[in-house]
């Protein structure tokens, strides 16, 4: 266990559903992200909050859409998505300004679009 | 933005060798990070490194941040080490780059 908990752990859901993955941290960090993991690609980063507020959208399409309610909750949802958009998604938490121990990840939501 | 490459890309070892993972990056950094992506998809902290040598057990780390370089050090390896690698760089505002990652099998 890292800090970070992410659920759920596997999500298989049909190009119309809508669904929300959600991640929290007891670290008593300012800062979130979610980050995509595709096969064979770098991880890339989709969107940033600092003190619950969105600071950075990486051109993420609006079929997924974040909402940070507080700086422990982070959530993902998504809706009509594409087969392309299956891929492992990670959460990730930090003291604003970086701090002594960086980055921390959760376990992730390996998700699986049909 | 940076360039971060990872070299080699696959690895594959006997138990108990030693190997040496390879982290370039294109530019000046704030800080640099070494994780090991275990086979569930967690990603663990190995080292938070911007220069200098950190060790931990059988592995250690070592960042020249005046070259653009780390490495990261595998001793007597075990097949728990197997998993993929990932070298991250932070740059502006305490944003991280990663690098496509080394694969790390090892072998009984």
């Amino acid at each position: 266990e890292t800090g970070v908990t992410q659920t759920p752990r596997h999500l298989v859901m049909g190009m119309t559903n809508k669904k929300s993955l959600k991640c929290e941290q007891h670290l008593g960090h300012n800062a979130m992200y979610w980050y995509k993991q595709s096969a064979k690609k770098p991880l890339e980063l989709m969107f940033v909050y600092n003190f619950k507020e969105q600071t950075e959208n990486n051109s993420v399409p609006s079929r997924f859409s974040p909402e940070c309610p507080n700086s422990s909750h982070l959530f993902l949802h998504l809706h009509t998505l594409q087969p392309e958009d299956s891929a492992l998604y990670l959460c990730a938490s930090s003291p604003s300004g970086g701090g002594d121990y960086g980055y921390t990840f959760g376990s992730g939501t390996r998700l699986t679009v049909v | 933005g940076i360039q971060v490459e990872q070299s080699p890309p696959d690895l594959i070892l006997q138990e108990g060798a030693n190997s040496t993972l390879r982290c370039n990056f294109s530019d000046s950094v704030n800080n640099l990070q070494w994780f090991h992506q275990n086979p569930w998809g967690q990603l663990i902290n190995l080292f938070y490194i911007p220069s200098g040598t950190k060790q931990n057990g059988r592995l250690s780390a070592t960042t020249v941040a005046t070259e653009r370089y780390s490495l990261l050090y595998i001793s007597s390896s075990q097949t728990t080490d197997s998993g993929v690698y990932f070298c991250a760089v932070y740059y502006g505002n305490n944003r991280l780059a990663f690098g496509k990652g080394n694969q790390v099998v090892v072998i009984p």
